[in-house]
């Protein structure tokens, strides 16, 4: 079964602190995405990639940046977390071409205290 | 500027009746349409998608109807299922086949 997997369900982090949040694919896609989710907002995007080392700004790129190494995974990294960031995080990753849609992980819920 | 729409966010329905979802968009150059239904804790699933050369999609219980001169679409749910109680988001791209944009949601609950 295909799929895209987060490393984290839950997180706790304390304000100021690097967090990572990871995402591996298993389908071979080009590109990977990191989304938001927050009551009353909707899906927000943070960062894609279309290929390796290759990344891309969305909407809401302050105070995050990603890394792509290798084709199957795509991190998050908050550089110092903030209260603000507390939020439901979403990856998810596609073949080249929206038609196909994306294929989303579980999230991870990180909430930074 | 919010280029997809959801306006209402929230829906109850009985099981066996209707449901129906809006979504509105503004950028004309969007040119294909996706609906995504997400459980609590779960990530958000694919459920149908249409082209706007298309006007109608439909697979079992879910149609989706575009209207593109009124920049508006809709998602049919016949007959509803208490099964169907999630989280269901539009989303647009446009035809240089970038990042899908998001509505905020629209949560339908299905009573019995």
């Amino acid at each position: 079964d295909v799929k895209v997997t987060q490393s984290s369900r839950y997180l706790v982090k304390r304000t100021g602190e690097k967090v990572f949040l990871e995402c591996v694919q298993d389908m071979d896609h080009e590109n990977m995405f990191w989304y938001r989710q927050d009551p009353g907002l909707g899906l927000r995007l943070i960062y894609f990639s279309y290929d390796v080392k290759m990344k891309e700004k969305g909407d809401i790129p302050e105070g995050y940046s990603v890394s792509r190494e290798k084709k199957e995974r795509f991190s998050l990294i908050l550089e110092s977390a903030s209260t603000n960031q507390t939020s439901m995080y979403l990856c998810a990753s596609s073949l080249v071409g929206i038609y196909y849609g994306y294929t989303f992980g579980s999230g991870t819920r990180l909430t930074v205290v | 500027d919010q280029q997809v729409k959801q306006n209402s966010p929230s829906l109850s329905v009985q099981e066996g009746r209707i449901s129906i979802l809006n979504c509105d968009y503004t950028n004309s150059m969007f040119d294909y349409f996706l609906w995504y239904k997400k459980y609590p804790a779960e990530g958000p699933t694919f459920l149908i998608s249409i082209s706007s050369i298309k006007d109608k999609n439909e697979d079992g219980r879910f149609t989706v109807f575009l209207n593109k001169s009124a920049k508006h679409l809709s998602l049919h749910i016949v007959p509803s299922q208490p099964g169907d109680s999630a989280v269901y988001f539009c989303a647009a791209s446009d035809q240089a086949g970038t990042a899908l944009i998001f509505g905020k949601g629209t949560t339908l609950s299905v009573s019995s």
